[in-house]
């Protein structure tokens, strides 16, 4: 079975602190796909970053960072000197090759970066 | 125009009523979903068409009938909720490569969603 745990529901920090997000994984399959996303108030999900499983070379885009280990089946979502604009809800989603439109999503992070 | 629209924003009905929301995408996309995201669960995958046929049911029940007449819109008819029905129903779409409505697609766009409040 395949499944998303975000264990962390809330974290609060303040502007330009930095920020991780845990997300932990459970498949069966070799092959897969890991995902980010953002939901900001409006309600939106909104794509930040999609990575298969042949490729743990960590990423970083701007202010924001992702650290893939197969070895913890983690997938660890960074944010660097976080600002106001910052705060929304963070999904880890998780996907089989071959159905990448279907994903499985975790619960959440609500991230609330105070001025 | 943004990529999918979704209406209402917010309904609110009775467990008696019949009400439909509305999703639709100009982003020439070939696929739709529904979600369904509730308070501290994952959002869940509802329903998924492909080239306007549905290819999809996760165990919804029937009181939830999607409709989608062409690759732009999606409707979901909604009739004798329950108050657990009450949730945040996004909408998505995205281009798929692929047969039988699974395959790979860069990434999902969503609309901003309609929150459905059940009385």
């Amino acid at each position: 079975a395949q499944k998303v745990t975000q264990a962390q529901t809330e974290i609060s920090v303040v502007e330009k602190e930095d920020v991780t997000l845990d997300c932990v994984y459970e498949t069966r399959d070799t092959t897969y796909y890991l995902f980010w996303y953002k939901q900001p108030p409006s309600g939106e999900l909104v794509f930040l970053i999609r990575r298969n499983s042949f490729d743990e070379q960590n990423e970083i885009s701007g202010r924001y960072s992702w650290n893939f280990q197969k070895s913890t089946s983690s997938f660890n979502f960074t944010i660097t000197a976080s600002q106001v604009v910052d705060s929304a809800v963070y999904f880890c989603a998780l996907s089989r090759s071959g159905a990448t439109n279907k994903l499985i999503f975790g619960t959440g992070t609500l991230l609330a970066v105070q001025p | 125009e943004t990529g999918v629209t979704q209406t209402p924003r917010h309904l609110v009905m009775g467990m008696t009523n019949k009400k439909s929301l509305k999703c639709e995408q100009h982003l020439g996309h070939n696929a739709m979903y529904w979600y369904k995201q509730s308070a501290k669960k994952p959002l869940e995958l509802m329903f998924v068409y492909s080239l306007e046929e549905r290819v999809e049911n996760n165990s919804v029940p029937s009181r939830f009938s999607p409709e989608c007449p062409n690759s732009s819109h999606l409707f979901l008819h909604l009739h004798t909720l329950q108050p657990e029905d009450s949730a945040l129903y996004l909408c998505a779409s995205s281009q798929v490569i692929g047969r039988g409505g699974s395959g790979n697609t860069g990434e999902l766009f969503f609309g901003e969603g309609s929150r459905l409040t059940v009385l």
